[in-house]
């Protein structure tokens, strides 16, 4: 059974930094493009980067561009996201999904909230 | 960006009655759309890719069809368990884009 689970989420200043974790099990980890997706409370989704299964090719939305990283270690299955200088306008659930151009598989989400 | 516009925003229906959802693109897309239904508190699921490509496990009440930049997503047969909020996504360009979701509830 494929599963992946978001953990790292919590409250942070604004300017603050977090790093995301996704823990990848039932499927080979490597073999497939990995993507962040967000949702900000009573809102819509909002695709926010995503990375090759080698780490090659890595795209952002341009808002976190310069500011969240996206990274994979395919031996522990699993895949990150550093996030600096965090803004309000960051505070979203975040989710792990399996995919590139289109997600099959979800995370429970993690809710990020930046607030001082 | 590529933006994705659905209409309705929220749609009032019956259990049984057939729902009709669009979603347009502001450049062509090819069939490059997929799209989710979504219910409170939960994970998006995909309902289908390829603009109309039926995911695994998916009831085949559930159908999308279009190509380009005009794309439908149908129930046919509303049933309880589909009231939830439904979006569409491109995946022709970076960044990949979400409609602003639909709402169906019900009447």
């Amino acid at each position: 059974e494929v599963q992946l689970v978001e953990s790292g989420g919590g409250l942070v200043q604004p300017g603050g930094s977090l790093r995301l974790s996704c823990a990848a099990s039932g499927f080979t980890f490597s073999s497939y493009w990995m993507s962040w997706v967000r949702q900000a409370p009573g809102k819509g989704l909002e695709w926010v980067a995503n990375m090759k299964q080698d780490g090659s090719e890595k795209y952002y939305v341009d808002s976190v561009k310069g500011r969240f990283t996206i990274s994979r270690d395919n031996a522990k299955n699993s895949l990150y996201l550093q996030m600096n200088s965090l803004r309000a306008e960051d505070t979203a659930v975040y989710y792990c999904a399996r995919g590139n151009t289109n997600y099959g598989y979800w995370g429970q989400g993690t809710l990020v909230t930046v607030s001082s | 960006d590529i933006q994705m516009t659905q209409s309705p925003s929220s749609v009032s229906a019956s259990v049984g009655d057939r729902v009709t959802i669009t979603c347009r693109a502001s450049q062509g897309i090819g069939s490059w759309l997929a799209w989710y239904q979504q219910k409170p508190g939960k994970a998006p699921k995909l309902l289908i890719y390829a603009a109309s490509s039926l995911q695994s496990g998916v009831p085949s009440r559930f159908s999308g069809s279009g190509s380009g930049t005009d794309f439908t997503l149908t129930i046919s047969s509303l049933q309880p368990e589909d009231f939830a909020t439904y979006y569409c996504q491109q995946a022709n360009n970076f960044p990949r884009t979400f409609g602003g979701g639909t709402k169906v509830e019900i009447k």
